[in-house]
């Protein structure tokens, strides 16, 4: 599987919007970018996910380089319900379908 | 979104008996089932994937004679941890997929998870 590269951990001000970045620069032209966040002991939660232009839902939006070997998940407007470990993951739609997870990004934020 | 549920979400067993832990789709058919395990302040690691009547395939240095897999019907798959022991305590994740569509609604959706405790 095509590797990701994220920050450890990321703290953002309550009400502030928030920039996630992902490295994925083994990233093939049949992957996918896909987002999941995981709050405390709970399940992994599907954000995003995109391939080549961005893409926007009501949770975030998804900024992809045009090279797709980069990419940045937007919260527009953190709340302390956003604090979760942000997952950004490689997906071939056409192959293995397998999710691997990374270590993410441990997002906190600050009242 | 999809909604998948688990059952229970949470166990606590004596050491050498087996749990058994279900995975269901409620309002989409699941073609398609993952099973994770998650230890303490680490990510989710893989153990198998199993298709709707079919064997579930595992992955490398999963016991397969462990960790039974069955995923009898398209909303329910099931997890029996065999003669459980302390180590196999963990946060077991399903996740669940219908492959048959396409775009967005092919999107893997997770359940909320299940913490063992075997003592």
């Amino acid at each position: 599987d095509a590797k990701t590269t994220q920050p450890n951990s990321m703290e953002s001000n309550e009400e502030e919007p928030v920039h996630l970045p992902c490295n994925h620069s083994t990233i093939s032209g049949t992957d996918y970018i896909h987002w999941y966040r995981q709050l405390p002991s709970q399940g992994p939660e599907y954000v995003i996910h995109g391939l080549t232009s961005n893409v926007n839902n009501r949770m975030a939006s998804l900024a992809i380089a045009e090279d797709r070997k980069s990419s940045t998940l937007i919260l527009h407007r953190a709340t302390l319900r956003d604090a979760a470990v942000y997952y950004c993951i490689l997906r071939d739609n056409f192959g293995n379908e397998k999710l691997t997870f990374g270590t993410g990004t441990r997002l906190t934020i600050i009242p | 979104g999809a909604v998948v549920s688990q059952h229970p979400s949470r166990v606590i067993c004596k050491s050498g008996t087996s749990v058994k832990i279900e995975c269901r789709s409620l309002d989409f058919q699941a073609t398609t089932m993952f099973w994770y395990r998650q230890f303490p302040k680490q990510s989710l690691m893989l153990m198998a994937t199993s298709n709707e009547g079919s064997k579930a395939t595992y992955e490398q240095g999963v016991e397969k004679d462990k960790f039974l897999i069955n995923h009898a019907s398209l909303t329910l798959s099931t997890l029996t941890v065999t003669s459980a022991h302390p180590e196999d305590s963990s946060f077991y994740i399903c996740s669940a997929r219908d492959g048959r569509l396409a775009g967005v609604r092919n999107t893997q959706y997770f359940g909320p998870g299940t913490r063992l405790t075997v003592l």
